[in-house]
């Protein structure tokens, strides 16, 4: 079946440190990737995908690559800020679009 | 791990009928759950934020005589497209949150999603 491994948190940075947030999923076919992110108060806005292998995704300095052999898609991100703070979900898209499978989040506090 | 279903996971209605989609958290309480909705290409949007025993907070632009929420347990969340449209088609998606152990341990749980069409 399809499921989400994500890193758990919380994780609480220094300004300008690097990222990464750890998602490993198991799926049957190809799915798509996803990184979602949750500002406080907010609703999920889609912060940046992958539809096939070795694709990379990328926005607002946040990357991630699908990578099929280790069924990974980690979150990096060079340097953080402040605003950066925030909760971050890994997902998977079934084939069809149809389904959805979320990891549980990570939440990320950036301190100046 | 935590587990949220969703039922049903596709749904095909004529335009005019209602239909219910339920949230169920099964092994764990949820104080508090989301409604979004995904329509083609574009991210989710949240509906509306529903907490056990009251009244769903609908974001704006969501009919709240539309989509009908109700949170009645713990556990169980329904949402309804009363007199649904073609326009109503769209992915549906619930998610629920855990505080056990307290705030910092806030966790939030996705179903897996409810394909509308609507003919």
């Amino acid at each position: 079946g399809n499921s989400v491994t994500q890193m758990e948190g919380p994780v609480t940075l220094s300004e300008e440190a690097f990222l990464t947030i750890n998602c490993t999923y198991t799926a049957t076919g190809y799915p798509s990737l996803f990184w979602y992110v949750q500002y406080p108060g907010e609703g999920l806005q889609l912060l940046l995908k992958a539809t096939k292998a070795d694709d990379k995704g990328s926005n607002k300095g946040f990357e991630a690559t699908y990578r099929k052999e280790t069924t990974s898609f980690h979150l990096e991100k060079g340097s953080v800020q402040v605003s950066d703070s925030a909760v971050y979900f890994c997902a998977l898209g079934s084939n069809t679009g149809n389904q959805f499978y979320f990891g549980t989040g990570t939440s990320l506090t950036v301190i100046p | 791990g935590a587990v949220v279903s969703q039922h049903p996971s596709r749904v095909i209605c004529k335009s005019g009928t209602s239909v219910k989609i339920e949230c169920r958290s099964l092994d764990f309480q949820a104080t508090t759950m989301f409604w979004y909705r995904q329509f083609p290409k574009q991210s989710l949007m949240l509906m509306a934020t529903s907490n056990e025993g009251s009244k769903a907070t609908y974001e704006q632009g969501v009919e709240k005589d539309k989509f009908l929420i109700n949170h009645a347990s713990l556990t169980l969340s329904t949402l309804t497209v009363t007199s649904a449209h073609p326009e109503d088609s769209s992915f549906y998606i619930c998610s629920a949150r855990t505080v056990e152990g307290g705030a910092a341990n806030e966790k939030l749980f996705f179903g897996s999603g409810t394909q509308l069409s609507v003919l």
